[in-house]
């Protein structure tokens, strides 16, 4: 079992619909959880951090932490063909991030 | 604001050659990661380190050994190059070891 499991996809979502991406993880003593945007061939681009259970809005990105259900969750709302992308989701525990295998997000126009 | 660097950008070696990887951090971050993206895979964690020692160790072959200066900037020295070592290779920096990850553009290696 990986330590950080998000759904391959691909998830395929009309234009300006709400887009939900998930991710479990297996340490129970992860500190920090990041949610990475990466279009083919460029590094990995910061959407949200979370450090906390709860919810943390910025823009239209929403990231849902739960640490008793190891879960962690990005909503994007109003989604735009621009983001079409792979989302990964990383979670750090002392000095070691460890990412998911990313979910990958077709926006139809 | 200053971003992460990394040089060169592209590279090309044959098989069994040496290649040495540059990372730059941002100013006053502390904490160099580096990692290993194959084609349609996620990013491998190979090795990071804080305040100029080492302080993680993942995914790397004992062929590759990493270092951080005085300046803070890292060197990945990847020897005896196989054909399996093509990928791409971001550096990542942060302020501490929790905190936010900023990432390089990367280092696309092609081993022939």
């Amino acid at each position: 079992q990986k330590e950080v499991e998000q759904n391959s996809g691909p998830l395929s979502v009309p234009e300006g619909a709400i887009a939900s991406l998930n991710c479990t993880y297996s340490d129970r003593g992860s500190q920090s959880f990041f949610w990475y945007r990466q279009y083919s061939g460029k590094s990995p681009e910061l959407i949200m951090s979370i450090y906390s259970n709860g919810d943390k809005e910025d823009g239209r990105f929403t990231a849902q932490l739960n640490k008793a259900s190891q879960y962690v969750s990005l909503l994007i709302r109003d989604s735009q063909p621009s983001d079409s992308a792979t989302y990964l989701c990383a979670v750090t525990g002392g000095f070691k991030t460890i990412f998911g295998a990313g979910t990958r997000l077709f926006v139809k126009a | 604001a200053a971003g992460v660097i990394q040089s060169p950008r592209h590279l090309i070696k044959e098989k069994r050659e040496t290649a040495t990887l540059k990372c730059y951090p941002i100013p006053r971050h502390d904490t160099v990661y580096w990692y290993q993206q194959g084609p349609g895979q996620d990013p491998q964690f190979l090795i990071s380190f804080y305040e100029k020692m080492q302080s993680d160790k993942g995914s790397i072959p004992d062929r590759f050994s990493a270092q951080q200066f005085s300046d803070y900037h890292s060197e990945l020295n990847m020897s005896s190059l196989e054909l399996g070592d093509s990928a791409l290779y971001f550096c990542a920096s942060s302020s501490g070891g929790v905190e936010t990850q900023y990432f390089g553009p990367g280092t696309r290696l092609l081993v022939l």
